[in-house]
């Protein structure tokens, strides 16, 4: 079993409507948790992070954690064409400086006019 | 402006060459990474480093090679023991657990 679980979609939505985007993890030393966009055949951006459970809203975006089930989301509203891109969830257990985390497979999202 | 830069952006090698991808970044982070990206399989670790003159293996480290001889810099060398190195190749640094990504290379085998 991998230590943390992504649905690879793809995933199809219409212009406007809200996407929700789910990542689960076995792994409870994990402390930090992240959403990264990816544009293809592009670096990786970081687009929300959050360390506590419960939910974290910038703009558009709402990332929420659930330690407790070991579950968390991304929640776009009004999707808009250029949010179509891949979605990695990616968590954390620090390690002296360094941060070593585990990637989802990520989640490619395609939003159509 | 403030980044991380990877370069070549495509590589191409032949087989039993060694391949150098350079990655150089002037954000002052102490730590730098490497990670391997293949379709379907995430982003998976090669290696690693927290300060200077300093590096550890990550999860799929055979076949690589790092040094890191400047805070700056943090060049990978896949080398012909790594049979399978066709991948897009991500370097990246962090301040405490937030890392940073260049814009990739893309290896390929002739």
């Amino acid at each position: 079993q991998k230590e943390v679980e992504q649905d690879p979609g793809p995933l199809s939505v219409p212009e406007g409507a809200i996407v929700s985007l789910n990542c689960t993890y076995s792994n409870s030393a994990f402390q930090y948790f992240m959403w990264y966009r990816q544009y293809s055949r592009k670096g990786p951006e970081l687009l929300m992070y959050t360390y506590s459970s419960g939910n974290k809203e910038d703009g558009r975006f709402t990332a929420q954690v659930d330690k407790s089930s070991k579950y968390i989301s991304l929640f776009i509203r009004d999707s808009q064409p250029s949010d179509s891109a891949t979605y990695l969830c990616a968590m954390s257990a620090l390690v002296g400086t360094a941060s070593k985390l585990t990637f989802g497979t990520g989640t490619r999202l395609q939003v159509t006019l | 402006d403030g980044g991380i830069t990877q370069s070549p952006k495509y590589l191409f090698r032949k087989e039993g060459q060694n391949v150098t991808l350079s990655c150089e970044q002037n954000l002052n982070h102490d730590a730098m990474y490497w990670y391997r990206q293949d379709p379907g399989q995430g982003l998976r670790l090669i290696y690693y480093s927290q300060i200077v003159n300093d590096f550890q293996k990550g999860d799929i480290a055979e076949g690589y090679s790092v040094s890191r001889e400047k805070k700056e810099s943090f060049p990978l060398t896949v080398t012909s023991a790594q049979k399978n190195p066709t991948a897009f190749y991500l370097c990246a640094s962090s301040t405490n657990e937030k890392l940073f990504f260049g814009s990739g290379t893309q290896l390929s085998v002739l």
